[in-house]
């Protein structure tokens, strides 16, 4: 079965500073790859996502992540933050095809500091 | 174009009832998916419905239910509530099965 996880429950960071967010995933198969973001009370916002092509995929906001087959990541970038990026990030999987379901790891919650 | 829509946004309940959580997808979206959220598990997947018929399920009880109906709105039903049922409950809706999934701000679900 598939599976994300996301090392660090919390991370801490300046304003101004870079932020790099960690997921590794388990997946037989080239998986499909998303990074949403969840604001206190809100829904998920969908910030990216990989399906296929250039392992490098831009989102909205700023944010970039990678895809690195070898190590099963798909690292969460962004070159500098702002106090408006302080949410929790979750990382998600999804098999294609007729199975098609996200699994999400635990999440991030990312706090930024003035 | 709105987002998708649920209702209601809190909902306090308590142990035994049922509940009904209704859900209005992207207008033209014909895949509804929905999640339960909660601390200790996180996110996890319920169920996937298409034109009306479930697709996919997760790893619930019985007591968890859904179904949608041909205008693609969908709603979930928890019979006999109980404590652990209190979440945050998630709605998606995608064009097609296996697109992006499009979230909703969610219902908040207090079982006393």
């Amino acid at each position: 079965a598939q599976s994300v996880t996301q090392p660090d429950i919390h991370i801490t960071v300046s304003e101004g500073a870079s932020l790099e967010l960690r997921c590794n995933y388990s997946y037989g198969a080239t998986p499909y790859l998303f990074w949403y973001v969840q604001s206190p009370g809100q829904g998920l916002q969908l910030l990216l996502k990989y399906f296929s092509g250039d392992t490098l995929v831009q989102g909205i906001k700023g944010f970039e992540a990678e895809f690195k087959r070898s190590q099963s990541s798909f690292n969460l970038r962004k070159p500098s933050v702002h106090w408006s990026d302080a949410a929790e990030y979750f990382c998600a999987v999804a098999e294609g095809g007729s199975n098609y379901k996200l699994t999400f790891g635990k999440g991030t919650l990312l706090t930024v500091n003035p | 174009k709105a987002g998708v829509t649920q209702t209601p946004r809190y909902l306090i309940k308590t142990r035994g009832q049922q509940v009904t959580l209704s859900c209005s997808p992207i207008s033209g979206h014909r895949s509804v998916s929905w999640y339960q959220q909660t601390p200790g598990q996180g996110l996890q997947f319920l169920f996937e419905y298409f034109s009306e018929t479930q697709r996919n399920k997760g790893n619930f009880p019985g007591r968890f239910s859904g179904r949608q109906f041909s205008n693609s709105r969908s709603e979930m039903n928890v019979s006999t509530l109980e404590l652990g049922d209190s979440a945050l409950y998630l709605c998606a809706s995608s064009s097609l099965p296996g697109d992006i999934q499009y979230f909703g701000a969610g219902t908040r679900l207090s079982v006393l």
